[in-house]
Protein backbone atom coordinates (compact mmCIF):
# COMPACT_ATOMS: atom_id res chain seq x y z
CA UNK A 1 0.00 0.00 0.00
CA UNK A 2 1.23 3.47 -0.49
CA UNK A 3 2.08 5.18 2.45
CA UNK A 4 4.33 8.47 3.68
CA UNK A 5 6.01 8.12 7.34
CA UNK A 6 7.38 11.42 8.88
CA UNK A 7 8.96 9.93 12.13
CA UNK A 8 9.85 13.49 12.98
CA UNK A 9 6.65 14.98 15.06
CA UNK A 10 8.53 17.92 16.26
CA UNK A 11 11.82 19.52 15.84
CA UNK A 12 13.23 22.86 17.54
CA UNK A 13 16.74 24.12 16.59
CA UNK A 14 18.28 27.58 16.86
CA UNK A 15 19.18 29.68 13.98
CA UNK A 16 22.02 29.05 12.21
CA UNK A 17 21.48 25.62 12.57
CA UNK A 18 21.37 22.95 9.89
CA UNK A 19 18.42 20.44 10.37
CA UNK A 20 17.19 17.77 7.96
CA UNK A 21 13.09 16.56 7.41
CA UNK A 22 12.92 12.79 7.04
CA UNK A 23 10.62 10.95 4.78
CA UNK A 24 10.16 7.83 3.81
CA UNK A 25 7.45 6.25 1.27
CA UNK A 26 6.25 3.12 0.50
CA UNK A 27 4.55 2.25 -2.64
CA UNK A 28 3.95 -0.22 -5.37
CA UNK A 29 4.59 1.73 -8.28
CA UNK A 30 7.33 1.77 -10.50
CA UNK A 31 6.82 5.35 -11.24
CA UNK A 32 6.00 7.76 -8.71
CA UNK A 33 6.19 11.34 -7.74
CA UNK A 34 7.58 13.08 -4.29
CA UNK A 35 6.63 16.28 -3.38
CA UNK A 36 7.31 18.58 -0.18
CA UNK A 37 5.78 21.36 1.00
CA UNK A 38 5.55 23.69 3.47
CA UNK A 39 2.43 24.79 5.23
CA UNK A 40 3.52 28.14 7.64
CA UNK A 41 1.14 28.99 10.51
CA UNK A 42 -1.34 31.19 8.13
CA UNK A 43 -2.36 27.90 6.65
CA UNK A 44 -1.69 28.16 3.07
CA UNK A 45 0.17 25.14 1.52
CA UNK A 46 3.23 26.49 -0.09
CA UNK A 47 4.88 24.25 -3.14
CA UNK A 48 8.47 23.31 -2.76
CA UNK A 49 10.14 20.46 -4.43
CA UNK A 50 8.41 17.52 -6.80
CA UNK A 51 10.85 14.95 -7.78
CA UNK A 52 9.88 11.74 -9.92
CA UNK A 53 11.20 8.19 -9.59
CA UNK A 54 13.83 8.39 -11.96
CA UNK A 55 15.56 11.47 -11.37
CA UNK A 56 17.83 10.51 -8.36
CA UNK A 57 19.66 13.56 -8.43
CA UNK A 58 20.26 15.86 -5.59
CA UNK A 59 18.56 18.97 -5.70
CA UNK A 60 19.43 22.21 -3.83
CA UNK A 61 17.82 25.38 -3.92
CA UNK A 62 19.40 28.36 -2.13
CA UNK A 63 19.61 26.84 1.79
CA UNK A 64 16.80 23.82 0.45
CA UNK A 65 18.45 20.19 -0.54
CA UNK A 66 16.78 17.25 -1.11
CA UNK A 67 18.30 13.97 -0.98
CA UNK A 68 16.36 11.36 -3.00
CA UNK A 69 17.47 7.53 -2.66
CA UNK A 70 15.42 5.09 -4.31
CA UNK A 71 17.64 2.08 -2.29
CA UNK A 72 16.45 3.22 1.44
CA UNK A 73 12.47 4.62 -0.22
CA UNK A 74 13.62 8.22 1.16
CA UNK A 75 13.38 11.80 0.32
CA UNK A 76 14.72 13.88 3.06
CA UNK A 77 14.94 17.45 3.27
CA UNK A 78 17.78 19.60 4.69
CA UNK A 79 17.67 23.09 5.61
CA UNK A 80 20.88 24.80 5.79
CA UNK A 81 21.32 27.80 8.19
CA UNK A 82 18.10 28.02 9.33
CA UNK A 83 15.69 31.19 9.44
CA UNK A 84 12.79 31.78 12.41
CA UNK A 85 11.06 31.81 8.80
CA UNK A 86 11.29 28.59 8.26
CA UNK A 87 9.25 27.53 11.62
CA UNK A 88 6.75 26.12 9.71
CA UNK A 89 5.10 22.48 9.47
CA UNK A 90 6.53 20.20 6.49
CA UNK A 91 4.54 18.00 4.58
CA UNK A 92 6.44 15.26 2.42
CA UNK A 93 3.55 13.46 -0.35
CA UNK A 94 3.54 10.59 -2.75
CA UNK A 95 1.76 10.91 -5.69
CA UNK A 96 -0.20 7.60 -6.09
CA UNK A 97 -0.50 7.00 -9.88
CA UNK A 98 -2.49 3.61 -9.14
CA UNK A 99 -5.78 5.27 -8.07
CA UNK A 100 -7.39 5.62 -11.63
CA UNK A 101 -5.06 8.21 -12.85
CA UNK A 102 -6.02 11.07 -10.49
CA UNK A 103 -2.53 11.35 -9.10
CA UNK A 104 -4.02 12.20 -5.56
CA UNK A 105 -1.18 12.76 -2.80
CA UNK A 106 -0.84 10.61 -0.29
CA UNK A 107 0.21 13.01 2.64
CA UNK A 108 2.91 12.44 5.96
CA UNK A 109 1.68 13.43 8.83
CA UNK A 110 4.11 16.43 8.77
CA UNK A 111 6.60 17.70 10.99
CA UNK A 112 6.41 20.59 13.55
CA UNK A 113 9.94 22.86 12.58
CA UNK A 114 10.63 25.55 15.17
CA UNK A 115 13.58 27.72 14.84
CA UNK A 116 14.32 30.18 17.51
CA UNK A 117 16.49 33.40 17.36
CA UNK B 1 2.21 31.97 -11.16
CA UNK B 2 -0.03 29.16 -10.16
CA UNK B 3 -2.17 30.96 -7.71
CA UNK B 4 -4.99 29.11 -5.98
CA UNK B 5 -7.75 31.68 -3.94
CA UNK B 6 -9.80 29.93 -1.58
CA UNK B 7 -12.61 32.34 -0.45
CA UNK B 8 -14.10 32.95 2.23
CA UNK B 9 -10.69 32.65 4.50
CA UNK B 10 -12.95 32.14 7.60
CA UNK B 11 -16.52 30.89 8.58
CA UNK B 12 -18.40 31.20 11.73
CA UNK B 13 -22.09 30.38 11.81
CA UNK B 14 -24.49 28.70 13.81
CA UNK B 15 -25.27 25.21 13.47
CA UNK B 16 -27.97 23.75 10.08
CA UNK B 17 -26.88 27.06 8.42
CA UNK B 18 -25.17 25.12 4.66
CA UNK B 19 -21.53 26.92 4.17
CA UNK B 20 -20.34 27.33 0.82
CA UNK B 21 -16.60 27.76 -0.03
CA UNK B 22 -15.16 28.46 -3.63
CA UNK B 23 -11.59 27.76 -4.96
CA UNK B 24 -10.38 29.37 -7.72
CA UNK B 25 -7.57 29.25 -10.22
CA UNK B 26 -6.44 32.92 -11.19
CA UNK B 27 -3.70 32.09 -13.62
CA UNK B 28 -4.14 28.69 -15.06
CA UNK B 29 -7.10 26.54 -16.07
CA UNK B 30 -7.47 23.78 -13.39
CA UNK B 31 -8.17 20.35 -15.08
CA UNK B 32 -8.57 18.80 -11.17
CA UNK B 33 -8.92 20.33 -7.94
CA UNK B 34 -8.68 18.39 -4.77
CA UNK B 35 -10.94 19.22 -1.83
CA UNK B 36 -8.89 18.71 1.79
CA UNK B 37 -9.68 18.57 5.42
CA UNK B 38 -7.07 19.02 8.37
CA UNK B 39 -7.93 18.82 12.23
CA UNK B 40 -5.73 20.80 14.46
CA UNK B 41 -2.09 19.48 14.16
CA UNK B 42 -3.23 16.77 11.85
CA UNK B 43 -2.09 15.84 8.57
CA UNK B 44 -4.46 16.55 5.24
CA UNK B 45 -7.05 14.28 4.78
CA UNK B 46 -8.55 13.79 0.80
CA UNK B 47 -12.47 14.36 1.20
CA UNK B 48 -12.69 14.42 -3.31
CA UNK B 49 -11.23 14.78 -6.23
CA UNK B 50 -13.34 17.01 -8.89
CA UNK B 51 -12.52 17.38 -12.23
CA UNK B 52 -14.26 19.81 -14.22
CA UNK B 53 -17.60 19.14 -16.09
CA UNK B 54 -17.78 15.73 -14.49
CA UNK B 55 -19.08 14.50 -10.67
CA UNK B 56 -16.99 14.80 -8.22
CA UNK B 57 -15.24 11.20 -6.87
CA UNK B 58 -15.15 10.70 -3.18
CA UNK B 59 -13.05 9.45 -0.75
CA UNK B 60 -14.45 6.38 1.37
CA UNK B 61 -16.23 7.57 4.05
CA UNK B 62 -17.01 11.33 3.06
CA UNK B 63 -20.98 12.24 2.84
CA UNK B 64 -21.30 13.02 -0.94
CA UNK B 65 -24.90 14.44 0.20
CA UNK B 66 -23.44 16.49 3.59
CA UNK B 67 -19.98 17.73 1.22
CA UNK B 68 -21.34 18.90 -2.24
CA UNK B 69 -18.64 19.65 -4.42
CA UNK B 70 -19.42 21.31 -7.98
CA UNK B 71 -16.72 22.08 -10.52
CA UNK B 72 -18.50 24.12 -13.32
CA UNK B 73 -15.44 25.84 -15.22
CA UNK B 74 -11.65 25.21 -15.51
CA UNK B 75 -11.14 27.87 -12.64
CA UNK B 76 -14.07 27.36 -10.09
CA UNK B 77 -14.91 24.04 -7.78
CA UNK B 78 -17.21 24.99 -4.84
CA UNK B 79 -17.76 22.63 -1.35
CA UNK B 80 -21.03 23.28 -0.07
CA UNK B 81 -21.29 22.19 3.53
CA UNK B 82 -24.92 21.11 3.70
CA UNK B 83 -26.96 21.61 7.34
CA UNK B 84 -23.39 22.00 9.19
CA UNK B 85 -22.89 20.58 12.55
CA UNK B 86 -20.38 21.20 15.25
CA UNK B 87 -18.15 17.98 14.04
CA UNK B 88 -17.75 19.50 10.96
CA UNK B 89 -15.70 22.50 11.72
CA UNK B 90 -12.50 22.31 10.64
CA UNK B 91 -9.81 23.75 7.92
CA UNK B 92 -10.89 23.47 4.50
CA UNK B 93 -8.00 23.44 1.93
CA UNK B 94 -8.84 23.21 -2.15
CA UNK B 95 -5.94 22.29 -4.26
CA UNK B 96 -6.03 22.54 -8.31
CA UNK B 97 -3.83 21.15 -10.85
CA UNK B 98 -3.05 22.27 -14.13
CA UNK B 99 -2.05 19.22 -16.86
CA UNK B 100 -1.13 15.83 -16.34
CA UNK B 101 -1.08 13.59 -12.51
CA UNK B 102 2.65 14.30 -12.15
CA UNK B 103 2.30 18.07 -11.57
CA UNK B 104 2.15 19.71 -8.60
CA UNK B 105 -0.67 20.58 -6.65
CA UNK B 106 -1.30 24.49 -6.15
CA UNK B 107 -3.70 25.34 -2.57
CA UNK B 108 -5.47 27.67 -1.51
CA UNK B 109 -4.82 29.60 1.66
CA UNK B 110 -7.66 27.61 3.30
CA UNK B 111 -11.05 28.20 5.29
CA UNK B 112 -11.22 27.67 8.63
CA UNK B 113 -14.81 27.02 9.23
CA UNK B 114 -16.59 27.01 13.05
CA UNK B 115 -20.28 25.61 13.57
CA UNK B 116 -21.64 26.93 16.75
Amino acid sequence: AQKVTQAQTEISVVEKEDVTLDCVYETRDTTYYLFWYKQPPSGELVFLIRRNSFDEQNEISGRYSWNFQKSTSSFNFTITASQVVDSAVYFCALSDLFSGNTGKLIFGQGTTLQVKP
Amino acid sequence: GAVVSQHPSWVICKSGTSVKIECRSLDFQATTMFWYRQFPKQSLMLMATSNEGSKATYEQGVEKDKFLINHASLTLSTLTVTSAHPEDSSFYICSARVGSQNQPQHFGDGTRLSIL
